[in-house]
């Protein structure tokens, strides 16, 4: 499978934990994106990618929220000092620059 | 700056009937136009986009859309429903700019086919 991988699927963290999510792209792409999903509602960016430059951050991403892509390849997601708001789907999405964006199966993060 | 607005937020169909899923749009640059579908826990596929070119677009499972500049919108069709339509889907807008390739999804659509 040559798509975009995401891991892990699940994660229910407790409250004050930090978690971190990883994204893998499809290979050639050199963006990467981070959105976090709601219920009920659709896809909202949280930052990108251009190779290993993050370009573009939401101000959704508050300082608790940081993201790497050291190679330009895989990317991290790290959320520090969860909060039960931050319960949510987080999707990674990769594309060619001006293309559709190609998503992973996302992670489902629950907090307690 | 972009935004997407679509309009309701549940639909439901007989198996068989037409499908129609309203997007409106809004945009200060050309837009390149996309409609995705979701299915429970998993991320989205796209079914079709526009770029440039023919306004009326054809994608995957049969759906279609057609790119209309004066109404600002991007309907999604399908003449038959069937019931693995079921899902969510969404509309997004982006530019496809160099410096930038930021998508603006809709609220989604839940698509219901009743059998």
């Amino acid at each position: 499978d040559t798509g975009v991988s995401q891991d892990p699927r699940h994660k229910i963290t407790k409250r004050g934990q930090n978690v971190t999510f990883r994204c893998d792209p499809i290979s050639e792409h050199n963006r990467l994106y981070w959105y976090r999903q709601t219920l009920g509602q659709g896809p909202e960016f949280l930052t990108y990618f251009q190779n290993e430059a993050q370009l573009e951050k939401s101000r959704l991403l508050s300082d608790r929220f940081s993201a790497e892509r050291p190679k330009g390849s895989f990317s991290t997601l790290e959320i520090q000092r969860t909060e039960q708001g931050d319960s949510a789907m987080y999707l990674c999405a990769s594309s060619f620059p001006i293309n559709e964006q190609y998503f992973g199966p996302g992670t489902r993060l629950t907090v307690t | 700056a972009q935004s997407v607005t679509q309009l309701g937020s549940h639909v439901s169909v007989s198996e068989g009937a037409l499908v129609l899923l309203r997007c409106n749009y809004s945009s200060s640059v050309p837009p390149y136009l996309f409609w995705y579908v979701q299915y429970p826990n998993q991320g989205l596929q796209l079914l079709l986009k526009y770029t440039t070119g023919a306004t009326l677009v054809k994608g995957i499972n049969g759906f279609e859309a057609e790119f209309k500049k004066s109404e600002t919108s991007f309907h999604l069709t399908k003449p038959s429903a069937h019931m693995s339509d079921a899902a969510e889907y969404f509309c997004a807008v982006s530019d496809l700019s160099n410096t930038g390739n930021q998508f603006y999804f809709g609220t989604g659509t839940s698509l219901t086919v009743i059998p």
